[in-house]
Parts: C-alpha cells; structure tokens; sequence
C-alpha cells in the first residue's frame, strides 16, 4: 500500500540554524501539506501546496517556513532560523485532491524536531 | 473560525466493554469529519470520514462514528474494546486545512 514517508525520523539543532525536513508524498496525489504537533499539544495545520504553489497556509506558517516540491517526488518545509518553540513533531500529508467529499489526506510518520 | 471539541483526553476501558469517544464540531456547513488514531511512535492513520453518504459511518478495526447535525457531533464507538485499540485518537474537521481535537488516548484494561 502506498505510503507518505519523511525523513529524518529525528533531528537535534541549535537555536538559529535552518533545517530541512523531507517528505515522499504518495506518488498521485496532488496536495501536499505540513502541520505539527507540540508536544502535548493539538495538532496544527501549517500550509497546504497544490499545483507547485502554496494554496493555503495558517498565521503560524510565518516568514521563517518556506516549502518546496524540488523534483517529482520530494516536498520539503525549511524552517530558515530555528526557535526553541519550534520543537515538534511535524507530520508531511498528501491527498488525492480529486475525490470532492471523499478526499483523504495521508500522513507521515513524522519528523521529530528537537531545538536547543 | 472552525474548532473541534473532544471531550475526555483520557479514557479508560475494560477489554470487551463499550469504546466511546466524544467528538463535536463547530462547522455550520456540512461538515467533512474524519476519525486518526495515532499508535506509539506512528503516525496519524485514518480510521473513518463522513461523507454525507450516510450519518453512520463504519471504519477500520470494527469502529464506526454516527454524524448527528442536530448535537454537531460525531461520536466514535466500538462495541467491543480490544488490547490493541490503545492508542491515541483525533477528530479532525475540514478539506484542505484539517482542524484537529485536542485528542483522546484510549487505554484498554485487561
């Protein structure tokens, strides 16, 4: 079964520096999003991503993230210059974006992102 | 502003008795809903999604969830709760931008 993988699992930085997180959405689909979790906390829709464009994101998606679709499989969040409040696990999803009512997104297992 | 109301952030239950997880939502339009249930260390993985096909909606590993606009709930049930249940569940509203619950953890007794 086709499945949205993400990588790194886990990653470790330092207050300030940029990280990347990667995502392998399922490979028809046509939407593609971010959304995070902090720890003990809901989980927060970031931006969605359609057509090479984003098409819409949340008042949390600031000028600090920025997402990609750099080939024709990868879709990827920046995060340019990291703060300690931006430690979560962030979930990648895809969706088929042709179904109306019975669109689906599909998610990630996660990358766990840990700011110090 | 959508939101989305899970009553309980922990539920505890005896293996084989009832599973009930409360969910209500704030759209005023026909809702999209949908039932994640998150297991340790995985991620979100779809358990239903009301479609507007029927208000009783039948998902994965024996739950369903019935839609009742008049309570602007949809509630999620398994008649009987089963060790491997314990996990972690989210209502979620929306189309593109998914609002999620606070989420439920289950715990299943033997």
């Amino acid at each position: 079964e086709p499945e949205v993988t993400q990588t790194p699992s886990h990653q470790v930085t330092q207050m300030g520096q940029e990280v990347i997180l990667r995502c392998v959405p399922i490979s028809n689909h046509l939407y593609f999003y971010w959304y995070r979790q902090i720890l003990g906390q809901k989980v927060e829709f970031l931006v969605s991503f359609y057509n090479n464009e984003i098409s819409e994101k949340s008042e949390i998606f600031d000028d600090q993230f920025s997402v990609e679709r750099p080939d024709g499989s990868n879709f990827t969040l920046k995060i340019r210059s990291t703060k300690l409040e931006d430690s979560a696990m962030y979930f990648c999803a895809s969706s088929d974006g042709t179904s109306g009512r019975q669109e689906t997104q599909y998610f990630g297992p996660g990358t766990r992102l840990l700011v110090l | 502003a959508q939101s989305v109301t899970q009553l309980g952030s922990h539920v505890s239950v005896s293996e084989g008795a009832l599973v009930l997880l409360r969910c209500n939502y704030s759209s005023s339009v026909p809702p999209y809903l949908f039932w994640y249930v998150q297991y340790p260390n995985q991620g979100l993985q779809l358990l239903l999604k009301y479609t507007s096909a029927a208000t009783l909606v039948k998902g994965i590993n024996g739950f369903e969830a019935e839609f009742k606009k008049s309570e602007t709930s949809f509630h999620l049930t398994k008649p009987s709760a089963h060790m491997s249940d314990a996990a972690e569940y989210f209502c979620a509203e929306g189309r593109r931008a998914l609002t999620f619950g606070s989420g439920t953890r289950l715990q299943v007794q033997p």
